[in-house]
């Protein structure tokens, strides 16, 4: 059974710092793994999606690393923003789960940026 | 403006008395799924549906009914809603394929006393 992991829970860093967001799986046959944003009273907006055999995807000043083989991910932010603050999720698309169209949810790092 | 769209965003009501919270969707996606997300749980796949009239049980399928009669649209049924359903929840959807990003809609907030 798939499992995904998000280290820290919370995260609280001054403005302007670079940061890195971790995200681990527990098996490795995936098909992708998606970053989402999730505000507050609102839904989840994606950020990044990396297929399998892909290495890394960047948009602006994020950019999300995958390590298949070692069941792991970081999402890196540079030049934090108070914008920035949310929750961060990692989900991972298994090949052996629901048909491979289930995306199992790591429970998410709150990240907060202070001026 | 491509969305996904649930109905009603809150709603506070009583065991028992059924509810169906709407989704749909204007993307042509095949793919559409419920999730509810629990304080220290994430996000839990509740039905999934591959396409017009195919569902399928996602973890957490118990206390829950969909239907899928129309490519947009997807809806959750609480037949008998029980206070363990407190939770939110979100409809998503993609196309097919399964390397397709899933797009989510705002969420509902169901509080059942």
């Amino acid at each position: 059974k798939q499992e995904v992991t998000q280290i820290p829970a919370a995260l609280s860093v001054p403005e302007g710092e670079n940061l890195v967001l971790n995200c681990s799986f527990t098996d490795s046959a995936i098909y992708n793994l998606q970053w989402f944003r999730q505000d507050p009273g609102k839904g989840l907006t994606s950020l990044l999606l990396i297929q399998s055999s892909q290495r890394e995807q960047t948009s602006g000043r994020l950019n999300a690393s995958l390590d298949k083989s070692s069941g792991r991910s970081t999402l890196y932010i540079a030049a934090s923003q108070p914008g920035d603050s949310a929750t961060y999720l990692c989900a991972v698309r298994s090949t052996l789960t629901g048909g491979g169209n289930k995306l199992t949810f790591g429970t998410g790092t709150q990240l907060k940026v202070e001026l | 403006e491509a969305q996904v769209t649930q109905n009603p965003r809150y709603l506070i009501t009583v065991t028992g008395k059924k509810l169906t919270v709407t989704c749909s969707q204007n993307m042509n996606h095949e793919y559409m799924s419920w999730y509810r997300q629990d304080p220290g749980l994430g996000l839990r796949q509740i039905y999934y549906s591959m396409n017009v009239e195919v569902t399928d049980k996602g973890d957490v399928p118990e206390g829950y009914k969909v239907s899928r009669k129309e490519k947009r649209n997807f809806p959750l049924i609480l037949e008998s809603p029980s206070p363990n359903q407190t939770s939110l929840y979100f409809c998503a959807s993609s196309f097919g394929g399964r390397n397709q990003p899933q797009h989510f809609g705002d969420g509902t907030r169901l509080s059942i006393l």
